[in-house]
C-alpha cells in the first residue's frame, strides 16, 4: 500500500540508450512531479502535472519527456542518455498545486540512475 | 547566490544536545516554508511546516523571519533517530494559476553520537 511508487529502483544503462522510469501515486492526489537530485545533493523540480496537464516545466533538456496517461500516473522518459544525466530522480504528488502550507508533498523511493 | 541557502555540515552532535540549523531565502516573494528530513538513500519526508509566528512540533522548532528572509530549526534532546539531513524549504507562486514550485536548500547533515 505504498503511496508514491517508482520503478524501476536502480538503473545501470550505456550513454545513448533510451531509458524509461515510472511513477504511480495511490493517494487521489491531483499533481504530480518530476525531481532530480545530483551528486551533491541539490534536489531540484524538473515537471509538474496537474491533471495530466503539464503546468511547471523546467529548463530540462528536451531529451526529457515526461508523460502523464492518467492523474495517478507520471512517466518520464529520457533518451539518448548523458553521462550527466545520472542521479537519482523522484517522483512526488501532492493533493493541490502545492499553493498552500497545508498541501503537502509525498515523494517516492527515488531511481538511482547511473550512465555508464 | 542559490536560492536557498543552508550549511551543509556535518553537524556532529551528542545524545541530549540541542542543536540549531540556519537557512536563508533569496527570493522575497517566497510564500511558504517547510522543513524536510532526508535520510541517508531516502527519499524527503515533511519534517514540519513553518508558520510566520513561528510554530513547535514536541522537540522541534521553527521559527520564520520574513524580514531577515531566514528560517531556523532547533532540536532539543538530540536523539541517535535524529540523524539524517534536514532540508530547508521554500515555496514559491508563479505563472497566472499561483501554481507553488518547492525551491530545496542543499541539506545540513546531523548526526547524532552516543
Amino acid at each position: 500500500d505504498t503511496a508514491v511508487s517508482q520503478t524501476p529502483k536502480y538503473l545501470v544503462t550505456q550513454m545513448g540508450n533510451d531509458k524509461s522510469i515510472k511513477c504511480e501515486q495511490n493517494l487521489g492526489h491531483d499533481t504530480m512531479y518530476w525531481y532530480k537530485q545530483d551528486s551533491k545533493k541539490f534536489l531540484k523540480i524538473m515537471f509538474s502535472y496537474n491533471n495530466k496537464e503539464l503546468i511547471i516545466n523546467e529548463t530540462v533538456p528536451n531529451r526529457f519527456s515526461p508523460k502523464s496517461p492518467d492523474k495517478a500516473h507520471l512517466n518520464l522518459h529520457i533518451n539518448s542518455l548523458e553521462l550527466g544525466d545520472s542521479a537519482v530522480y523522484f517522483c512526488a504528488s501532492s493533493q493541490d498545486e502545492q499553493r498552500t502550507l497545508s498541501d503537502t508533498q509525498y515523494f517516492g523511493p527515488g531511481t538511482r540512475l547511473t550512465v555508464l | 547566490r542559490k536560492e536557498v541557502e543552508q550549511d551543509p555540515g556535518p553537524f556532529n552532535v551528542p545524545e541530549g544536545a540541542t542543536v540549531a540549523f540556519n537557512c536563508t531565502y533569496s527570493n522575497s516573494a517566497s510564500q511558504s516554508f517547510f522543513w524536510y528530513r532526508q535520510d541517508c538513500r531516502k527519499e524527503p519526508k515533511l519534517l514540519m511546516s513553518v508558520y510566520s509566528s513561528g510554530n513547535e512540533d514536541g522537540r522541534f522548532t521553527a521559527q520564520l523571519n520574513r524580514a531577515s528572509q531566514y528560517i531556523s530549526l532547533l532540536i532539543r534532546d538530540s536523539k541517535l533517530s535524529d540523524s539524517a539531513t534536514y532540508l530547508c524549504v521554500v515555496n514559491i507562486l508563479h505563472g497566472s494559476s499561483n501554481t507553488g514550485k518547492l525551491i530545496f536548500g542543499q541539506g545540513t547533515t546531523l548526526q547524532v553520537k552516543p
